[in-house]
């Protein structure tokens, strides 16, 4: 089991409809990131979170929007996504105080676009 | 063996034989490198790192090569087992921020019984 908790693992949502991700890491990690991930292709980052502050959005739409609420929390906010946002999002977390750690990712959640 | 083209590279190995997977990075500035394996409806999880300063590491039954010269790393898998068959991503710490991963492309390594 991976100690990066995401929620839901499926889900299935209209254009119009508004939906968040969740994420949840209790390994004292103050980095956490966002990645997207097509189908037989490599995880894209999107945005990193680091002490709780936004570092890096890497040109996201925004309709997605990243929110960090507290050190072990990390939510994806959807709104009027378009089909081509289908995909796996995959939760990841490293440790801050040191350079040169390895992110520990979740099992992501699938996401489909009606 | 590997081939490579369209699709994901794929490398079919017998099991109890050595795997090696291959992976060419791009930045030669890149100071820290790490080993994925991503089993189908998982995320990837973490096999072995290996910074800059070295040359080989070595795990359970895992060893990570790092050729800096030509920018290439490669992943040896001992004794290979059918729990291996998944698909293998180099990820490289693309120097200047100490976050930014870049994956590469992914191979797909399938082990026969």
């Amino acid at each position: 089991d991976t100690e990066v908790t995401q929620t839901p693992k499926h889900l299935v949502m209209g254009m119009t409809n508004k939906k968040s991700l969740k994420c949840e890491q209790h390994m004292g990690h103050r980095a956490m990131y966002w990645y997207k991930q097509k189908a037989k292709k490599p995880p894209e980052l999107m945005f990193v979170y680091s002490y709780e502050k936004l570092s890096i959005n890497e040109s996201v739409p925004s309709r997605f929007s990243p929110e960090c609420p507290n050190s072990s929390l990390l939510n994806l906010h959807l709104h009027a996504l378009q089909p081509e946002d289908s995909a796996l999002y995959l939760c990841a977390s490293s440790q801050r105080d040191s350079s040169n750690q390895p992110q520990h990712f979740g099992d992501g959640t699938r996401l489909s676009i009606l | 063996g590997e081939s490579v083209g369209l699709h994901l590279p794929t490398l079919s190995v017998q099991e109890g034989d050595n795997s090696i997977i291959n992976c060419a990075y791009s930045n030669s500035a890149s100071d820290y490198f790490i080993w994925y394996k991503q089993e189908s409806g998982k995320g990837p999880q973490f096999i072995i790192d290996i910074r800059s300063n070295m040359d080989k590491r070595q795990g359970q039954r895992v060893t990570v090569l790092l050729n800096k010269t030509v920018k290439h790393l490669s992943l040896q898998i001992a004794a290979t087992q059918p729990g291996d068959s998944a698909v293998y991503f180099c990820a490289e710490n693309s120097g200047g921020s100490n976050y930014k991963l870049t994956f590469g492309k992914g191979t797909l390594l399938t082990v026969n019984p």
